[in-house]
């Protein structure tokens, strides 16, 4: 039974380019939940989705970050034009749909802006 | 004031010792309360589950939760060096809700 799959593990990207993160949730989840970490900082939420919905992206930047969760395939945490400061740790969590017994996190895409 | 404080450490202990990792938070809705560990360059992995108040004991790992001091703890008996990691507490409000983490404490066990 695998586990949460990020792919990319590791993403280099210059200023400016587009920086895809995917992630497929454990089989029988339903819920995907993306999370950034900052060096020497806690995981702050991002964004919260369910299968062709955003539930809940309150953590998310207003501009040039989106999610998508589309019926087939996995989930996409899309980054334009990258600055230096999205370098970080994205992680990536799922859940049942009752979300019991609380998330099981991916191994994460550590994105790194030059 | 951060919603959830955690003392990041680093706190280094021998072999065998008994640790004690705490979180404060300051938001009341809060009612389901997890730590997780996470090593260096992993994602961070559930360790314990606690909704409300009361205890949880699974080996050697006991959680607290004390509502009414918006206070929990986790405690590790017979610590061993492959504990050394990163603890981190995380609270929500909701079963399928965003958690709020801590910022993590480093536990270093030596030999």
């Amino acid at each position: 039974n695998a586990g949460v799959m990020q792919n990319p593990r590791h993403l280099v990207r210059r200023r400016g380019q587009e920086a895809r993160l995917r992630c497929s949730p454990m089989k029988g989840h339903s819920h995907v939940y993306w999370y950034r970490q900052l060096p020497e900082e806690g995981l702050k939420f991002m964004v919260y989705l369910q299968k062709e919905n955003i539930i809940d992206e309150s953590g998310m930047p207003k501009e040039r970050f989106s999610a998508e969760f589309p019926k087939e395939g996995p989930s996409i945490l899309r980054i334009q034009q990258v600055v230096r400061g999205d370098s970080a740790a994205y992680f990536c969590a799922s859940s049942t749909q009752a979300g019991a017994y609380g998330y099981t996190f991916g191994s994460g895409t550590r994105l790194t802006v030059v | 004031q951060k919603e959830v404080e955690q003392d990041p450490g680093p706190l280094s202990v021998p072999e065998g010792a008994i640790v004690s990792l705490n979180c404060t938070y300051s938001n009341s809705a809060f009612q389901y309360f997890m730590w997780y560990r996470q090593y260096s360059r992993k994602g961070p992995e559930l360790l314990m589950y606690t909704y409300s108040s009361g205890n949880k004991e699974d080996g050697r790992f006991t959680a607290q939760v004390d509502k009414s001091s918006k206070y929990i703890s986790l405690f590790i008996r017979d610590s061993q060096p492959s504990d050394s990691a990163t603890y981190l507490c995380a609270m929500s409000a909701g079963t399928a809700s965003k958690l709020t983490f801590g910022t993590g404490t480093r536990l270093q066990v030596t030999l």
